[in-house]
């Protein structure tokens, strides 16, 4: 079975903090994505990276930076968090067109 | 830009009943459709993938219909079950593995 696993299910940070969020999957794919989900809004994509050190934007990347320093680890960065950040992130990983999802991180900015 | 939306947003069946989720979407050159389950507080779960050139796909008691000339997808369950209740989204695919999600559609089976 496909392991997608999160650092975090929950977090509660202060504004203008600097926020990492892990993402760690165990079958060596190449493709992984960061999303967002709000209420009525859906999924929506933050960034997505094809392989190591290659990223690219989504839909939504203002205030956030990605890292992928390793095949297996993607990470979301807010780089000074603000309170419309608030929100659930969920990292993907694929394997030919299917997605493998995370459990989630519900992040709270107070 | 494609947009994606889904009705209803939220519905509520006694046990046993079928049931058709509707998803639309604004622009018809997709790669392909797919429907995810979604648990409460919990990551999606992929259940059907229908290829642009497919019609449906069937899982069980699930199956999913596309048209893409008028832009819609629908899921059918066949007699709904409690564990069937959970948020359930479609997503369009276009080329470039980027999917736009639909909001969801809340589904509650009651026994």
């Amino acid at each position: 079975d496909v392991k997608v696993t999160q650092s975090s299910r929950y977090l509660v940070k202060r504004t203008g903090e600097k926020v990492f969020l892990e993402c760690v999957q165990d079958m060596d794919h190449e493709n992984m994505f960061w999303y967002r989900q709000d209420p009525g809004l859906g999924l929506r994509l933050i960034y997505f990276s094809y392989d190591v050190k290659m990223k690219e934007k989504g839909d939504i990347p203002e205030g956030y930076s990605v890292s992928r320093e390793k095949k297996e680890r993607f990470s979301l960065i807010l780089e000074s968090a603000s309170t419309n950040q608030t929100s659930m992130y969920l990292c993907a990983s694929r394997l030919q067109e299917t997605q493998y999802f995370g459990p989630g991180t519900r992040l709270l900015v107070l | 830009k494609q947009e994606v939306t889904q009705i209803p947003a939220a519905l509520s069946v006694p046990e046993g009943e079928n049931l058709v989720l509707n998803c639309s979407f604004t622009d018809s050159a997709i790669y392909n459709l797919q429907w995810f389950r979604q648990d409460p507080g919990k990551g999606l779960t992929s259940l059907l993938l229908i290829q642009s050139s497919q019609r449906e796909q069937t899982s069980g008691r699930l199956n999913a219909s596309l048209d893409k000339s008028s832009g819609r997808s629908t899921l059918y369950i066949a007699a709904s079950q409690p564990g069937d209740s959970a948020t359930y989204l479609c997503a369009a695919e276009k080329y470039g593995n980027k999917l736009v999600f639909g909001a969801g559609t809340i589904l509650r089976v009651k026994s």
